[in-house]
């Protein structure tokens, strides 16, 4: 099966750049969506086809995608960016969707 | 505005059953894929089950195959999930999401808060 692999934790200070990575062997020939979740809140879309920011969502979030890895970044990082971050592709191989383990990230 | 609202979790005993359900309002529910995600409490996202627009095309993942059914009701723009056979580690948070599209491919655009499956004896 498909495995998207991210750092368990990230951590930076306010105002700096958070970087979350998913990496898989050649995630960069499909589209990778990203999902924020805050303690108690429903999860949130932040960045769709690598790249695309739903409405509402800061330009602080950014995305790329290439090779084995995608990228998530958080420019500016504010105290409430603190979240989890899961990225999700859908696996044509197999026909299922796949969620990575999930990047807890801490603005400190 | 976009609602969903999950419905159905309880306590279960291994081997049981039981059925979730989710209302939503707010869009166009049959031009839609609408998915299954759950989270084991402290864990990360694992998705369960999708079912297509018109509900003619669903998938599932190995570890419920066979014991979860997922299905929709147009008319009522509601989704379900069956679970038969529960298992301790099925116990999750059961999130409905909405999907961009409605074939299955696509990012999901709206959450539920999630209903507390626990299968426990």
């Amino acid at each position: 099966s498909y495995v998207l692999t991210q750092p368990a934790s990230v951590s930076v200070g306010p105002g700096q750049t958070a970087t979350i990575t998913c990496g898989a062997d050649n995630i960069g020939s499909t589209s990778v969506h990203w999902y924020q979740q805050r303690p108690g809140q429903a999860l949130v879309l932040v960045l769709h086809d690598d790249t695309v920011r739903p409405s509402g969502i800061p330009e602080r979030f950014s995305g790329s995608n290439s090779g084995n890895t995608a990228t998530l970044t958080i420019s500016r990082a504010e105290a409430g960016d603190e979240a989890d971050y899961y990225c999700h592709v859908w696996d044509s191989r197999s026909n299922l969707v796949v969620f990575g383990g999930g990047t807890t990230l801490t603005v400190l | 505005e976009v609602h969903l609202v999950e419905s159905g979790g309880a306590v279960v005993q291994p081997g049981g059953s039981l059925s979730l359900s989710c209302a939503t309002s707010g869009f166009t529910f049959d031009s839609h894929a609408m998915h299954w995600v759950r989270q084991a409490p402290g864990k990360g996202l694992e998705w369960v089950s999708l079912i297509s627009w018109d509900g003619t095309s669903s998938y599932y993942a190995d570890s419920v195959k066979g014991r979860f059914t997922i299905s929709r009701d147009n008319s009522k723009a509601s989704l379900f999930l069956q679970m038969k056979s529960l298992r301790t580690e099925d116990t999750a948070f059961y999130y409905c999401a909405k999907e961009v599209g409605g074939s299955g491919t696509q990012p999901l655009d709206f959450w539920g808060r999630g209903t507390l499956v626990t299968v426990s004896s």
